[in-house]
């Protein structure tokens, strides 16, 4: 079962315009992290956030999450053709087995 | 340091045909999960080992799916018999233990794309 469900499912923007990515998680976690999956390859790890932490940066990207909200956003900033990608939360579970549950994805375009 | 290796990349097989999947991880990650992938989806865990046992295998159609991780490093993933629904992409990705602050981050492999016609 899917645990996140990411809105847009599907942006296209102008390069240097940001984007905007929002997910839903239903359950309680331990960390929340995003992933890029561009076309017919595998998943690329972008950055992680705890549970007790509120936003955080790496380059051109920032992480905000609300637990009380169970929901996290990823803006990407002056955005590239290159950032054309499948985007993906994955929640890391607290109870039972610690795993991660995969999100339905933001499909990005961004246009030259 | 070398990535997840999976064989092969493409497979198509008729229904009813069996396939398996190999996977290499990363040295030294205990844990190794596969995912399943269908086409506009997003992963959906299989199976999750930690070193040579089974930590989760609550959404593997075990009656015809099945997977082994012998001496804690290499897997397997075999379908018998497939299905057209299985035609997907079956992921394999490591880490080091889950919930710890190093073992967070899931490094994935390139896939293996399975058509069943």
């Amino acid at each position: 079962s899917q645990q996140g469900e990411e809105d847009p499912q599907a942006l296209s923007i102008q390069e240097g315009e940001n984007a905007t990515m929002n997910c839903s998680y239903k359950t309680s976690i331990n960390n929340l992290q995003w992933y890029r999956q561009n076309s017919g390859r595998g998943l690329v790890h972008l950055i992680l956030i705890r549970s007790n932490e509120r936003e955080k940066h790496s380059g051109r990207l920032r992480v905000t999450l609300d637990t009380s909200k169970k929901s996290s956003s990823l803006l990407i900033t002056a955005s590239r053709a290159a950032d054309t990608a499948s985007y993906f939360c994955a929640t890391g579970s607290t109870s039972g087995t610690y795993k991660y549950i995969f999100g339905t994805g933001t499909r990005l375009k961004v246009l030259a | 340091e070398a990535g997840v290796a999976q064989s092969p990349r493409y497979k198509i097989i008729e229904k009813r045909q069996s396939v398996a999947f190999w996977c290499n991880p990363i040295s030294g990650h205990a844990t190794l999960y596969w995912y399943q992938q269908i086409l506009g989806q997003g992963p959906k865990l299989l199976i999750q080992f930690q070193n040579n046992g089974v930590v989760d295998d609550s959404q593997l159609p075990k009656d015809r799916f099945s997977a082994e991780r012998l001496k804690g490093v290499d897997s397997t993933l075999k379908i018998q018999p497939a299905k057209l629904e299985d035609s997907a992409v079956y992921l394999c990705a490591s880490s080091l233990q889950p919930g710890q602050s190093s073992g967070n981050t899931i490094y994935f492999g390139e896939g293996s794309w399975l058509t069943v016609v």
